[in-house]
């Protein structure tokens, strides 16, 4: 089945304690990326990635990393995590073509993440 | 900076309507657009994918229709369901393959 797979799907943690979200696709995709959804501030995109050892900045990358040493996985890094990130997080994934023939974008289930 | 509203915010029907979702956005310079739905604490699942160079797109009771140059697009959804209930949200894709996602629609089918 493809699909774009999330672990943790929830995490409460402290302030300051390095975590990671991990992010696997299973569709060969070369495209990416990771969002933030907030009450009353809707998804933004925090980094996306367009193929191994590409990555870029979304709208809101403060606070956060990513690395793309494999296709089918993208983490995101918490290095020194905040209450301010707090938030339900989604990987997303698609293939890449033409300049005007683009790929459907796949969502993962999400991470809901809790920082005290 | 590209801005996507969505009208209407809300909207609670009698099942077996007929139903638009309203989308319009700020920059028409986009690749495609796409429709999701959200159910309360999931994940997003897609609907329906619009190419800039296309005017419409459907898929079973849904139909997405896209007017680049005024920069709107129309979810129409038909015979509504109990099971249609859930946040509809439109996303423009720009530059970089990123998607500037709307506030939604919160649908409400009556049974």
């Amino acid at each position: 089945e493809a699909q774009v797979t999330q672990n943790p799907r929830y995490l409460i943690t402290v302030t300051g304690k390095k975590l990671t979200v991990t992010c696997s696709q299973n569709m060969n995709h070369e495209y990416m990326s990771w969002y933030r959804q907030d009450p009353g501030l809707g998804l933004r995109q925090i980094y996306y990635s367009m193929n191994v050892e590409v990555t870029d900045k979304g709208d809101v990358p403060e606070g956060y990393k990513v690395s793309r040493k494999e296709k089918r996985n993208f983490p995101l890094i918490l290095e020194s995590p905040s209450p301010n990130q707090t938030s339900l997080y989604f990987c997303a994934s698609s293939g890449l073509g033409r300049r005007e023939t683009t790929y459907e974008q796949y969502f993962g289930p999400g991470t809901r993440l809790t920082v005290t | 900076k590209q801005e996507v509203t969505q009208i209407p915010a809300a909207l609670s029907v009698p099942e077996g309507e007929n139903l638009v979702l309203n989308c319009s956005f700020t920059d028409s310079a986009i690749y495609n657009l796409q429709w999701f739905r959200q159910d309360p604490g999931k994940g997003l699942t897609s609907l329906l994918l619009i190419q800039s160079s296309q005017r419409e797109q459907t898929s079973g009771r849904l139909n997405a229709s896209l007017d680049k140059s005024s920069g709107r697009s129309t979810l129409y959804i038909a015979a509504s369901q109990p099971g249609d209930s859930a946040t509809y949200l439109c996303a423009p894709m720009e530059y970089g393959n990123k998607l500037v996602f709307g506030a939604g629609t919160i649908l409400r089918v009556k049974s």
